[in-house]
């Protein structure tokens, strides 16, 4: 199955960036890297994907590396209500099932 | 747009009952997937339908099942219930089955 490796937590001041590393060695090269975020008790949110190339929206920014086997999601400018558990996913092959780990828990401090 | 709706938002059942979950998914999207959180495993997907059909299944046992109606609005049914079956149950809508758009959950806690 896809796999994803992702730092279990990390911190961050507000008003910094936050930088959120992820590694997906197994991907395949048609294979986008999702990034959702998920606020304790509600369902995840989709923030941004990517192939290839870097991608910007209005919530983050997406660096993927030529090789495609790591990414970083990019909070330019963190606030407290960015705080979260950050999940990269990627789906499973040709069966376009996501498979999810465990996140990276982002606590934006004051 | 309104966004994907799940009822009830919190159950409690007794082992060996069964439920039913409902999942109203954003107007437009064909494809819904349903996926258990606990705190200990994450997300692990349950099945996927489009179109009426189950298009993708995930490693849950038998007790777990799943239909979606022709407007494209699903259920998810277990039976049997287990006191590890206590979780989050996240229900996704999509057009793709890859950018997905969540719902609140429905939290069930079985005695």
């Amino acid at each position: 199955d896809a796999k994803t490796t992702q730092p279990t937590s990390m911190d961050c001041a507000e008003g910094r960036a936050a930088n959120l590393p992820c590694n997906h060695s197994t991907i395949s090269g048609n294979e986008y890297v999702y990034w959702y975020r998920q606020i304790h008790s509600q369902g995840p949110q989709y923030i941004i994907h990517g192939l290839k190339n870097n991608e910007t929206n209005e919530m983050a920014s997406l660096i993927i590396t030529e090789d495609r086997k790591s990414s970083t999601l990019i909070l330019p400018h963190a606030t407290l209500r960015d705080t979260a558990v950050y999940y990269c996913v990627h789906n499973a092959g040709n069966n376009r099932k996501l498979i999810w780990g465990l996140g990276t828990s982002l606590a934006v401090n004051p | 747009k309104a966004g994907v709706t799940q009822t009830p938002r919190y159950l409690i059942k007794t082992r060996g009952q069964q439920v039913t979950l409902s999942c109203s998914p954003i107007s437009g999207h064909r494809s819904v997937s349903w996926y258990q959180q606990t705190p200990g495993q994450g997300l692990q997907f349950l099945f996927e339908y489009f179109s009426e059909t189950q298009r993708n299944k995930g490693n849950f046992p038998g007790r777990f099942s799943g239909r979606q109606f022709s407007n494209s609005r699903s259920e998810m049914n277990v039976s049997t219930l287990e006191l590890g079956d206590s979780a989050l149950y996240l229900c996704a809508s999509s057009r793709d089955v890859e950018t997905q758009y969540f719902g609140p959950g429905t939290r069930l806690l079985v005695l």
